[in-house]
């Protein structure tokens, strides 16, 4: 089955320093998403990209996060600097409107202490 | 806006008994609606969703769900529950902005299966 790839799976890290999290999403996907998890808030949408042009990131605080399409094999999400509120897990999805159904990669845990 | 309601945080059941996961949107176009699965340390696995034509929908692992308009539910349901099926639930409402169809979820639902 094709998957949307994500690393890594888990990073920790101290505040202040710089987080990138990639994912690739499946071949001929046009659209990619960018979720942050929490307990708290549940799944926030931050980001996201339609053939690799960004369409809205107002989920995502702009003065510290940055998301950015470079290629259609990757999609980066930027973190600096990074705080302890970020805590989370951060999912990427990928889909296209022929099937409205997306597919999630298996997140990446950050932990900022 | 569009926005989803699921009801329960925490919804009990044994093995074998009949699983419902409720779920309510409010949306100013026809939506399209969404389940999804997420098992611990994984991300979410579509079940089903409705996009149009028939209002009941089957999706894997056993589970289907009606699109009600005039109750703008969109209950999940399972005739009977497996050890298996113990994870979070979550319920999404998708419609188009700018060409894309942006999918806004529920807080999700733990379903807990007893023996």
């Amino acid at each position: 089955d094709a998957r949307v790839t994500q690393t890594p799976r888990h990073k920790v890290t101290e505040m202040g320093q710089e987080v990138t999290m990639r994912c690739q999403p499946i071949l001929g996907h046009n659209t990619v998403f960018w979720y942050r998890q929490t307990m708290m808030q549940g799944l926030e949408l931050l980001a996201y990209f339609r053939n690799r042009a960004p369409l809205d990131d107002s989920g995502m605080p702009k003065d510290r996060f940055s998301a950015e399409m470079p290629d259609a094999t990757l999609a980066t999400l930027k973190i600096q600097p990074s705080e302890p509120r970020d805590s989370a897990v951060y999912f990427c999805a990928s889909g296209s409107n022929s099937n409205y159904g997306y597919t999630f990669g298996s997140g990446t845990r950050l932990t900022v202490v | 806006a569009q926005s989803v309601t699921q009801l329960g945080s925490h919804v009990s059941v044994s093995e074998g008994a009949l699983v419902l996961l409720r779920c309510n949107y409010s949306s100013s176009v026809p939506p399209y609606l969404f389940w999804y699965v997420q098992y611990p340390n994984q991300g979410l696995q579509l079940l089903l969703k409705y996009t149009t034509g028939a209002t009941l929908v089957k999706g894997i692992n056993g589970f289907e769900a009606e699109f009600k308009k005039s109750e703008t539910s969109f209950h999940l349901t399972k005739p009977s529950a497996h050890m298996s099926d113990a994870a979070e639930y979550f319920c999404a409402v998708s419609d188009q902005v700018r060409g894309s169809y942006i999918p806004t979820f529920g807080r999700g639902t733990s379903l807990i299966v007893h023996p």
